[in-house]
């Protein structure tokens, strides 16, 4: 069974510092995604990662994949409040191509 | 990209009576996907609604409890039947279109039973 093991769960900071979400597994992926959910809303998609070692920015946020394809992490530069939410990761599963979702990473930014 | 319009948006109700949440895609699409998801946390996969065949569940979901419609390429349905408090969730739909694994999610149905 393939696991996304993200942390931290829950993350409080103050506007202008800067964090980092992890997404952990033992098994490889081909790829992986990031989501950022708001209250009320579905899941949107930030970025999907595909190569071992990529790295994508999206403006504050960089988005890392390990170069085994096992892990990926999500650094955010000078956090706003808006982008208080929930975050998740995402791979798609090695038989029918269905999304394994991580445990979420629920972040809060305060003015 | 999808555009998918899920309702009802939120609902309260009695326990033991039935929901049927809708879920339409603004294109075709072969794979439509139902999720959970309790407040604050992550999504866990009821099944698959596959166009002309039925649904496949993951482990714990059982086509009694949770009976999905796909009666067309772009249209489906997920009943939450003999509802009881345990219940009360956020179900979500999902696509993936075209040839990658990349979701797009309606703005779910906030469920509550008393």
């Amino acid at each position: 069974t393939q696991l996304l093991e993200q942390s931290p769960q829950f993350l409080s900071i103050q506007e202008g510092e800067n964090l980092t979400v992890y997404c952990n597994s033992s098994s490889v992926f081909s790829s992986l995604q990031w989501y950022r959910q708001e209250p009320g809303e579905g899941p949107v998609l930030l970025v999907t990662v595909v190569t071992g070692g990529e790295v994508k920015k999206l403006k504050r946020l960089t988005f890392q994949f390990g170069d085994a394809r096992k892990d990926s992490s999500l650094h955010i530069t000078a956090a706003q409040p808006g982008d208080t939410g929930l975050y998740l990761c995402a791979g798609a599963d090695n038989q029918g191509g269905k999304l394994i979702f991580g445990q979420g990473t629920e972040l809060s930014v305060k003015p | 990209s999808a555009v998918i319009s899920q309702k009802p948006s939120r609902d309260i109700c009695q326990r033991g009576t039935s929901l049927t949440i809708q879920c339409q895609v603004d294109s075709q699409v072969t794979m439509m996907f139902w999720y959970r998801q309790q407040p604050g946390q992550s999504l866990t996969l009821i099944a698959t609604a596959n166009q002309g065949s039925e649904a496949t569940y993951e482990s714990g979901f059982v086509i009694d409890k949770f009976p999905i419609s796909r009666p067309n390429l772009t249209f489906s349905t997920l009943t939450v039947s003999n509802m009881s408090p345990e219940d009360s969730s956020i179900y979500l739909c999902s696509v993936v279109v075209g040839g990658n694994t990349e979701a797009f999610f309606g703005q779910g149905t906030r469920l509550t039973v008393v």
